[in-house]
């Protein structure tokens, strides 16, 4: 079956350091790919997304690309910011509509 | 505000009460879900309704059951709570899954004692 898998964490930096999270996947059609993130105590949000392969998905600093040649979706930042400090979570989408597939999240804390 | 809501944010009960959790969204979706996030904040999904029809019913015990009156809501009802039923609980939905993802409610918060 389709799996999502990230890298484990926890994940921390200094700020401004620079931040890459892995996540690979295994689809049997060619899925859309997925961040979410989310902050203590809140539900997930969409990050960024791609839906296609060299699709670059982008915002608020972070960006993934779609990498079909090595079925991967990192996520990566420049410079992070205290306010970054959250869960990550990957996720994938067959065709089909089918639920989406979560990767198990990875926490990233940012110090000052 | 167009968004998922879910009622009540934080639920304390003792074991072996019923408890309801209500989720409404009025963002036009389609499809709305159940998922169970636990302590290692794992996603585990448990019901999926497309146009208040049920699609998926993942292996949760019967004591769970969805319920969904029109499109724009589904509530889910737990009987008999257990202690291993503590654990936040989020309703999403989704139109273009492929496109949009899903937009999450901020969560209910169960805790069994």
């Amino acid at each position: 079956g389709d799996s999502v898998t990230q890298m484990e964490g926890p994940v921390t930096l200094s700020e401004e350091a620079f931040l890459t999270i892995n996540c690979t996947y295994t689809a049997t059609g060619y899925p859309s790919l997925f961040w979410y993130v989310q902050y203590p105590g809140e539900g997930l949000q969409l990050l960024l997304k791609a839906t296609k392969a060299d699709d670059k998905g982008s915002n608020k600093g972070f960006e993934a690309t779609y990498r079909k040649e090595t079925t991967s979706f990192h996520l990566e930042k420049g410079s992070v910011q205290v306010s970054d400090s959250a869960v990550y979570f990957c996720a994938l989408s067959e065709p089909g509509n089918t639920p989406l597939v979560f990767g198990k999240g990875t926490r990233l804390s940012v110090i000052a | 505000d167009t968004a998922v809501s879910q009622t009540p944010k934080y639920l304390v009960t003792q074991m072996g009460n019923d408890k309801s959790i209500k989720c409404e969204q009025n963002l036009g979706h389609d499809t709305m879900y159940w998922y169970k996030q636990d302590s290692k904040k794992f996603l585990k999904i448990m019901f999926s309704y497309n146009n208040k029809e049920l699609i998926i019913n993942e292996t949760v015990p019967n004591r769970f059951s969805p319920k969904s009156p029109d499109k724009a809501h589904l509530n889910l009802h737990i009987n008999s709570l257990e202690l291993g039923d503590s654990a936040v609980y989020f309703c999403a939905s989704s139109q273009e899954l492929r496109e949009g993802g899903y937009t999450f409610g901020s969560g209910t918060r169960l805790t069994v004692v």
